[in-house]
């Protein structure tokens, strides 16, 4: 059974671009969530989709969004992004909506994004 | 506000040695607790959960005890190898937050041959 599956692994993007991640969960799970790791931060909820509806979000701005496509893989996308924004976004799926069962979440080995 | 935090950044443990990784927390609401394990260039990996009605659970070579009197959680590894060295984090999640999981900081774990 495969795992979860984040491309791209590594990215360098310059300040006011915009980026997309992606993220393909274990098959059948259902619950996509996105965290933020940085060294200083540690790692930091972003939002969580389920069924193609978020369920759930952090406190980030609104340069960070989401979405959920009917066979559950997810994308990430952040705009304008500035320097601040270098860390390693993971993703990890479940199989439900944590709390319903299928709480223990998986994650992807991450992206890794530098903004220069 | 809710917060989880780890005692100490780094712990080195000797070969073969118990390890015991803390965590406090302060928000008594938080009703459910994981351990997850990251090594180095890998996403966080579940090694044990606990629910706030329990005050031990205990998996393979690995015990959480939960002492909900005073906030604090803790991580037991039986006879540490050297593939047990990683960043260990702590996590919670309140009763009502839709289970959003709040995360520790991490303490890296360091295995001395």
């Amino acid at each position: 059974k495969a795992g979860v599956t984040q491309t791209p692994r590594y990215l360098i993007k310059t300040r006011g671009q915009q980026v997309t991640l992606s993220c393909s969960p274990i098959s059948g799970h259902r619950s996509v969530s996105w965290y933020q790791q940085t060294p200083g931060q540690g790692l930091q909820f972003l939002f969580e989709y389920f069924s193609e509806t978020q369920r759930n979000k952090g406190n980030f701005p609104g340069r960070f969004s989401g979405r959920q496509f009917s066979n559950s893989r997810s994308e990430m996308n952040v705009s304008t992004l500035e320097l601040g924004d270098s860390a390693l976004y993971l993703c990890a799926s479940s199989l439900g909506l944590r709390g319903t069962g299928g709480t223990e979440a998986f994650f992807g080995q991450g992206t890794r994004l530098t903004v220069v | 506000g809710e917060s989880v935090g780890l005692h100490l950044p780094t712990l080195s443990v000797q070969e073969g040695d118990n390890s015991i990784i803390n965590c406090a927390y302060s928000n008594s609401a938080s009703d459910y607790f994981i351990w997850y394990k990251q090594e180095s260039g890998k996403g966080p990996q579940f090694i044990i959960d606990i629910r706030s009605n329990m005050d031990k659970r205990q998996g393979q070579r690995v015990t959480v005890l939960l002492n909900k009197t005073v906030k604090h959680l803790s991580l037991q590894i039986a006879a540490t190898q050297p593939g047990d060295s990683a960043v260990y984090f702590c996590a919670e999640t309140l009763r009502g937050s839709n289970y959003q999981l709040i995360w520790g900081a991490g303490t890296k774990l360091i295995i001395k041959p």
